[in-house]
């Protein structure tokens, strides 16, 4: 089993639709970033989560600690959110080592 | 503010080969990650090193190898290159070694042929 797990793997929606992508981690955590890949590779940082909820723009991610579990939300979805977003789990303090979930390629059509 | 910057952006060698690959992080930034990502295996932590020292390690072969210079500017190593060796390699830097958001460079993307 992989120590960071996201669902769904693929995700189609139509514009202006709610979307949610799950991530649960089974490792100990310092932070759990939400990044997001266009095709071509460049890597954005979304959100940097430690607790609670954070916001930005369309995008809301949210994490419990105590399921070990967030999620990253995009409301009234643009196809220009179309991309593949990866949830990464930094471990313990003092390493920036990230270990990444296989990602979740997203397509919003007009 | 410059964002992180990788050299070169593509690349093409040959089985047996060996490449460097270089990374320069933003500016103020100490610490570099490097990883590596496949169709296959997804993205890979291949190393870390944080003022000039290697702090930690992914499940490589010790064929890669890696190092940062006093300016911070990173350097991975790839000897005796494998077909399997093909991947974008992305390095990511961040102000130190505590949580901090990591910025990512555009890659370099290797191909062995």
């Amino acid at each position: 089993k992989n120590e960071v797990e996201q669902s769904p793997q693929n995700l189609t929606a139509q514009e202006g639709e709610f979307i949610t992508i799950n991530c649960s981690y089974s490792v100990g955590i310092s932070a759990l970033h939400w990044l997001q890949q266009h095709p071509g590779g460049g890597i954005v940082s979304l959100f940097m989560l430690s607790s609670g909820k954070k916001k930005h723009g369309r995008l809301i991610a949210t994490i419990n600690i105590q399921e070990k579990h967030s999620s990253l939300h995009i409301t009234a979805s643009h196809p220009r959110d179309s991309a593949v977003y990866i949830c990464a789990a930094q471990g313990v303090r003092g390493t920036d080592k990230l270990i990444f979930g296989t990602g979740t390629r997203l397509q919003v059509f007009p | 503010k410059a964002g992180v910057t990788q050299t070169p952006r593509y690349l093409i060698k040959t089985r047996g080969q060996q490449v460097t690959l270089s990374c320069s992080p933003i500016s103020g930034h100490r610490s570099v990650s490097w990883y590596q990502q496949t169709p296959g295996q997804g993205l890979q932590f291949l190393f870390e090193y944080f003022s000039e020292t290697q702090r930690n390690k992914g499940n490589f072969p010790g064929r890669f190898s890696g190092r940062q210079f006093s300016n911070s500017r990173s350097e991975m190593n790839v000897s005796t290159l494998e077909l399997g060796d093909s991947a974008l390699y992305l390095c990511a830097s961040t102000l130190s070694g505590t949580t901090n958001e990591q910025f990512f460079g555009p890659g370099t993307r290797l191909t062995v042929l």
